[in-house]
């Protein structure tokens, strides 16, 4: 099956910094989604992304299809986005998703 | 909308009992996966349907797991004997086949086998 590969595997940023964290991925894909998991446990779906760029405030996204690999930007990072980041992928009419292992992020004051 | 809906949302059981999990997928979604949560291997799906109808079971660990969808607001993922290796996070997440596929999840089910 695909492999993910999320990096980096732990972060941590004063409050106000910009980061990006990376998914690489072992074959193609037409089905790539970003989540957050939240200290409560809740996953939240950031971004639908399987190629292109896409922008949800803070947040952006950007999927290179045919190098394998996308990129989550986070922008003036807050507390409330700590938490782990999860890159999953799919292909074929499958609607199943595989799972990165994550990037833990914890933001502080 | 409601969004996607687990019951329970905690769960303390014996090891040897039987364990049902409920989900209720967000209205006009054909998709519905159950996903396990663990320290040890992170987020894996288990068994997902479209329709009703269950496509790929592979994640599934043992026959102790069985999945079911009577119909499309509902499903269950039952736990027959449990073990304590079945401590975990369980997630239901549901989509719409067919078009853009964004998975949203349930608030999951935190099991607890003594």
């Amino acid at each position: 099956g695909i492999q993910v590969e999320q990096s980096p595997p732990d972060l941590i940023l004063q409050e106000g910094a910009n980061s990006t964290l990376r998914c690489n991925f072992s074959d193609s894909v037409n089905n790539l989604q970003w989540f957050h998991q939240n200290p409560w446990g809740q996953l939240i779906n950031l971004f639908y992304i399987p190629s292109g760029t896409k922008q949800n405030g803070r947040l952006s996204a950007t999927t290179v299809a045919t190098e394998r690999y996308s990129l989550l930007y986070i922008s003036s990072s807050q507390t409330t986005d700590s938490g782990v980041y999860f890159c999953a992928v799919g292909s074929g009419t499958a609607s199943k998703l595989t799972f990165g292992t994550g990037t833990r992020l914890q933001v502080t004051l | 909308d409601a969004g996607v809906i687990q019951s329970p949302r905690h769960e303390v059981t014996e090891m040897g009992q039987e364990v049902t999990l409920r989900c209720k997928p967000i209205s006009g979604h054909n998709s519905l996966f159950w996903y396990r949560q663990t320290m040890m291997r992170g987020l894996e799906l288990l068994i997902y349907f479209n329709n009703n109808v269950p496509i790929d079971d592979s994640g599934m660990p043992e026959d102790r797991f069985s999945a079911k969808m009577p119909n499309a607001s509902f499903s269950t993922l039952k736990i027959q004997p449990s073990e304590p290796r079945d401590s975990a996070v369980y997630f239901c997440a549901s989509s719409f086949q067919g078009g853009r596929k964004t998975q949203y999840f349930g608030p999951g089910t935190r099991l607890l086998v003594l």
